[in-house]
């Protein structure tokens, strides 16, 4: 079953504008990790973040998790048009499982 | 980077036949494959959870008469939808995770997926 949602569902900005999405969750985590699709596409593994750390960076993107409000954000700064998928987060709660959220389509307008 | 391979990425077939998908770990060993099915513009649904060399753990709701696992390797897992109707009709996602320990903490690896469109 899904554990997590995010906001907001669909996000449309313009090239070079910083991209935001958030991600709540509902059980104890032992890290979030953020997954980007392409149309019929599999996902791409972007970041983990682990329940012990704040705020994570790689590259463009920025992550941050607050566990007392069980949320996570994603931030994509000087969005490029070849960011436009589908971005997920997914709650890591132990040894297997990972559960998704609701996802959000990002599209960047060149 | 790791690299999961998912075969076939679209099928087409009659109601009534089953069909076979694989899941290869091409440059590393997987002890834990994960089956997902996603619905358009929808998230990704854990199936299955599947071991190398033990029975698949299924999630509530899942027949697992209807969807068989097979992990019979540390580089594939195959999902067979037996006697597949319409209503099966979806995006089936694989995906594999390392070993050892600390595991839990490590990202899952993706296959591009499978498009099945049962007529």
């Amino acid at each position: 079953s899904q554990q997590g949602e995010e906001d907001p569902q669909a996000l449309s900005i313009q090239e070079g504008e910083n991209a935001t999405m958030n991600c709540s969750y509902k059980t104890s985590i032992n890290n979030l990790q953020w997954y980007r699709q392409n149309s019929g596409r599999g996902l791409v593994h972007l970041i983990l973040i682990r329940s012990n750390e704040r705020e994570k960076h790689s590259g463009r993107l920025r992550v941050t998790l607050d566990t007392s409000k069980k949320s996570s954000s994603l931030l994509i700064t000087a969005s490029r048009a070849a960011d436009t998928a589908s971005y997920f987060c997914a709650a890591g709660t132990g040894a297997n499982n990972l559960f998704f959220g609701t996802g959000t389509r990002l599209t960047v307008i060149p | 980077g790791a690299v999961v391979s998912q075969h076939p990425s679209w099928v087409i077939c009659k109601s009534g036949t089953s069909v076979k998908i694989e899941c290869r770990s091409l440059d590393f060993q997987a002890t834990t494959m994960f089956w997902y099915r996603q619905f358009p513009k929808q998230s990704l649904m854990l199936m299955a959870t599947s071991n190398e060399g033990s029975k698949a753990t299924y999630e509530q709701g899942v027949e697992k008469d209807k969807f068989l696992i097979n992990h019979a390797s540390l580089t594939l897992s195959t999902l067979t939808v037996t006697s597949a109707h319409p209503e099966d009709s979806s995006f089936y996602i694989c995906s594999a995770r390392g070993s050892g320990t600390g595991s839990g903490n490590q990202p899952q690896h993706f296959g591009d997926g499978t498009r099945l469109s049962i007529l």
